[in-house]
């Protein structure tokens, strides 16, 4: 079993829906939460990133993380064909080391 | 955000020749970079992470003579790879992260064609 699931899609969605990305992981100890962004040939750009449990709001996304059933979230408000990308889930536990556990990506179209 | 930039962003090599690769942060001191490898259609896969003046940790199976990692300052990061091969071409990504900071900043990436 991955330390990170994430349903690697595709998903296909029309202009303005509201999209939900999700990520499982099995390790507790994981203590900060971020979703990228990754266009084709491109870096990953960072959208969001948390560390308690709860919401946070940026723009047209909220990221949810549910540290009881080890589950993080990504909304998509009012989604556009710029949306379109890879989104990868990561993860890390706190000290020194800082290295991220990825989930391997969902490909979300947003159809015009 | 915080940037981080790499160059060159695209480079084809001859087999058995090095390239090398830069990545710096703009604006922000990176005190630990990592460099990420990535195949089409698959995730990141970490190769090494560096702390500013320290050697670089490589992760199993990464050949630390191949892949020669150097963190001389807070803001720049070089990977070279050495003998290159055909086996090698793939889209080498760095990534920056700030004194106490667990989110990492992503450069653009790197195609590397080894013919």
């Amino acid at each position: 079993q991955k330390e990170v699931e994430q349903d690697p899609g595709p998903l296909s969605v029309p202009e303005g829906a509201i999209v939900s990305l999700n990520c499982t992981y099995s390790n507790s100890a994981f203590q900060y939460f971020m979703w990228y962004r990754q266009y084709s040939r491109k870096g990953p750009e960072l959208l969001m990133y948390t560390y308690s449990s709860g919401n946070k709001e940026d723009g047209r996304f909220t990221a949810q993380v549910d540290k009881s059933s080890k589950y993080i979230s990504l909304f998509i408000r009012d989604s556009q064909p710029s949306d379109s990308a890879t989104y990868l889930c990561a993860m890390t536990l706190s000290g020194s080391a800082r290295q991220l556990t990825f989930g391997s990506g969902t490909q979300l179209t947003v159809l015009p | 955000g915080a940037v981080v930039s790499q160059h060159p962003s695209w480079v084809i090599c001859k087999s058995g020749t090095s390239v090398k690769i830069e990545c710096r942060s703009l604006d922000f001191q990176a005190t630990t970079m990592f460099w990420y490898r990535q195949f089409p259609k698959q995730s990141l896969m970490l190769m090494a992470t560096s702390n500013e003046g320290s050697k670089a940790t490589y992760e199993q199976g990464v050949e630390k003579d191949k892949f020669l990692i150097n963190h001389a300052s807070l803001t720049l990061s070089t990977l070279t790879v050495t003998s290159a091969h055909p086996e090698d071409s793939s889209f080498y990504i760095c990534s920056a992260a700030g004194t106490g900071a667990y989110e990492q900043y992503f450069g653009p990436g790197t195609r590397l064609t080894v013919t």
